[in-house]
């Protein structure tokens, strides 16, 4: 079955920049997601890429999509403290429009 | 203004006790989802309703059961609550079914002791 895969742990300093990486295995998804938890909260969507993209901007945020190898990755530029949280990869099952999800990468901020 | 509100945000209860958490949006939007977050923070989907239908049911225990009244609540009921059911709880709405543009309550936590 389709599967989305991501390392439990991300440690940057503060004003580096953050690469979260994740993989899939669902070929045909439309979409794919990044989803972003804080503390104590709900996820909210941070960004999404067409999957016919290979690359998308916005702001401090630059997802890249490489279809051949399945390989998804979030990078988030001049990392601050407040990006500490927990970044969910999801990607769409066209067959049935279900989010699999992957099992969130948790960003720590060293000062 | 809270755009999907659930109640309560803390649930701490006894093992066998039946409980209730209510699920709010409103956004306007015509699908619900029901999601299980476990310690490891873990996401798994537990149950979707699109305009008050059922129509994702994972495996679940059927001590777990969804109502949905009308297509801006879903509730979700819990009979004979187990250990194993402490978790936190998120309900979630999306605009349409095909949208995968996922807005997230604050979650419940449940804890059974």
């Amino acid at each position: 079955g389709e599967d989305v895969e991501q390392s439990l742990f991300l440690s940057v300093r503060e004003g580096d920049s953050s690469v979260i990486n994740c993989t899939y295995t669902d070929s045909s998804s439309t979409y794919l997601y990044w989803y972003k938890q804080e503390p104590g909260a709900g996820l909210q969507l941070l960004t999404y890429i067409f999957s016919n993209m290979d690359m998308k901007q916005d702001q401090r945020l630059t997802v890249l999509l490489n279809k051949k190898d399945k390989h998804l990755s979030l990078r988030i530029a001049d990392t601050q403290t407040g990006d500490s949280a927990i970044y969910f990869c999801a990607e769409s099952d066209d067959s049935n429009y279900q989010l699999i999800w992957g099992a969130g990468t948790k960003l720590i901020i060293k000062p | 203004d809270t755009a999907v509100s659930q109640t309560p945000k803390y649930l701490v209860t006894q093992m066998g006790n039946d409980k209730s958490i209510k699920c709010e949006q409103n956004l306007g939007h015509d699908t619900m989802y029901w999601y299980k977050q476990d310690s490891k923070k873990f996401l798994k989907i537990m149950f979707s309703y699109n305009n008050k239908e059922l129509i994702i049911n994972e495996t679940v225990p059927n001590r777990f059961s969804p109502k949905s009244p009308d297509k801006a609540h879903l509730n979700l009921h819990i009979n004979s609550l187990e250990l194993g059911d402490s978790a936190v709880y998120f309900c979630a709405s999306s605009q349409r079914w095909e949208y995968n543009e996922q807005f997230f309550g604050p979650g419940t936590r449940l804890t059974v002791l």
